[in-house]
C-alpha cells in the first residue's frame, strides 16, 4: 500500500519570503503521479502542481515549484515570494498509474503567511 | 467551464437517518471520486465511479454507497448515520478512461453534521 508522509504539521513564513514544504512517500511502483493540493479556509481543494514520476524535470507553476527526488521518494513544494493568499492547508497526494483513481493524501501542512 | 459542484453545501442530520449528497462533475469529465475529510482521519477515499460503474472502493462500511448517472453526475448515500460520519465530503472529477491518472478537480464539499 502506498503511504504519504508530511512531517511538518504547521509552518509560518513572512510575506515575500520563500518556504519549502516536505513530503515523502512509499511505493513499490515505478510509474505514478504526485500532486500538491491547497485547501484555503474556504475549504475548496485546489490543485497547485502535478509531477509525473517518469519525468526527471521538476514541475513549476509560476511561484510554485517542486523538488522531485525519485530515488529518495521525496516530493517537496517550494513557494517563492509568498503571498497572504497562500495561507492554507497543503496536501501532498499520490496516485498510481494503473487506472486507479484513488488519491492517497498526506496529513497536510498548515501554512500561515505573516504580513 | 464550470467547476465541480456539490449540493447541498451543509447538512444537519440525526443519528439513524440517511442522507444523499450530490456531485456534478466538470463538463466532459467521466470519473467521479468521493472522499471523506475529518480532523482525526484526514482525507480518505470512499469510492470512484466511471461510466456508471463503481471502479474503485475504499475501506468504508456498506452504509456508504454511491451511484453515477449517464450524465456523469454522482450521488453518494449514507444510511443509518452515526456521529462519526460527521465530516466534509469532497467530490472530485477527472476525465477518466480505462487507464487514467488524470488530475482530479475538487468541488467545494458538503459539510455533514450528525447530531
Amino acid at each position: 500500500a502506498q503511504t504519504v508522509t508530511q512531517s511538518q504539521p504547521e509552518m509560518s513564513v513572512q510575506e515575500a519570503e520563500t518556504v519549502t514544504l516536505s513530503c515523502t512517500y512509499d511505493t513499490s511502483e515505478s510509474n505514478y503521479y504526485l500532486f500538491w493540493y491547497k485547501q484555503p479556509p474556504s475549504r475548496q481543494m485546489i490543485l497547485v502542481i502535478r509531477q509525473e514520476a517518469y519525468k526527471q524535470q521538476n514541475a513549476t507553476e509560476n511561484r510554485f515549484s517542486v523538488n522531485f527526488q525519485k530515488a529518495a521518494k521525496s516530493f517537496s513544494l517550494k513557494i517563492s515570494d509568498s503571498q497572504l493568499g497562500d495561507t492554507a492547508m497543503y496536501f501532498c497526494a499520490f496516485i498510481s498509474n494503473f487506472g486507479n483513481e484513488k488519491l492517497t493524501f498526506g496529513t497536510g501542512t498548515r501554512l500561515t503567511i505573516i504580513p | 467551464k464550470a467547476g465541480v459542484t456539490q449540493t447541498p453545501r451543509y447538512l444537519i442530520k440525526t443519528r439513524g437517518q440517511q442522507v444523499t449528497l450530490s456531485c456534478s462533475p466538470i463538463s466532459g469529465h467521466r470519473s467521479v471520486s468521493w472522499y471523506q475529510q475529518t480532523p482525526g482521519q484526514g482525507l480518505q477515499f470512499l469510492f470512484e465511479y466511471f461510466s456508471e460503474t463503481q471502479r474503485n472502493k475504499g475501506n468504508f462500511p456498506g452504509r456508504f454507497s454511491g451511484r453515477q448517472f449517464s450524465n456523469s453526475r454522482s450521488e453518494m448515500n449514507v444510511s443509518t448515520l452515526e456521529l462519526g460520519d460527521s465530516a466534509l465530503y469532497l467530490c472530485a472529477s477527472s476525465l477518466g478512461g480505462p487507464i487514467s491518472t488524470d488530475t482530479q478537480y475538487f468541488g467545494p464539499g458538503t459539510r455533514l453534521t450528525v447530531l
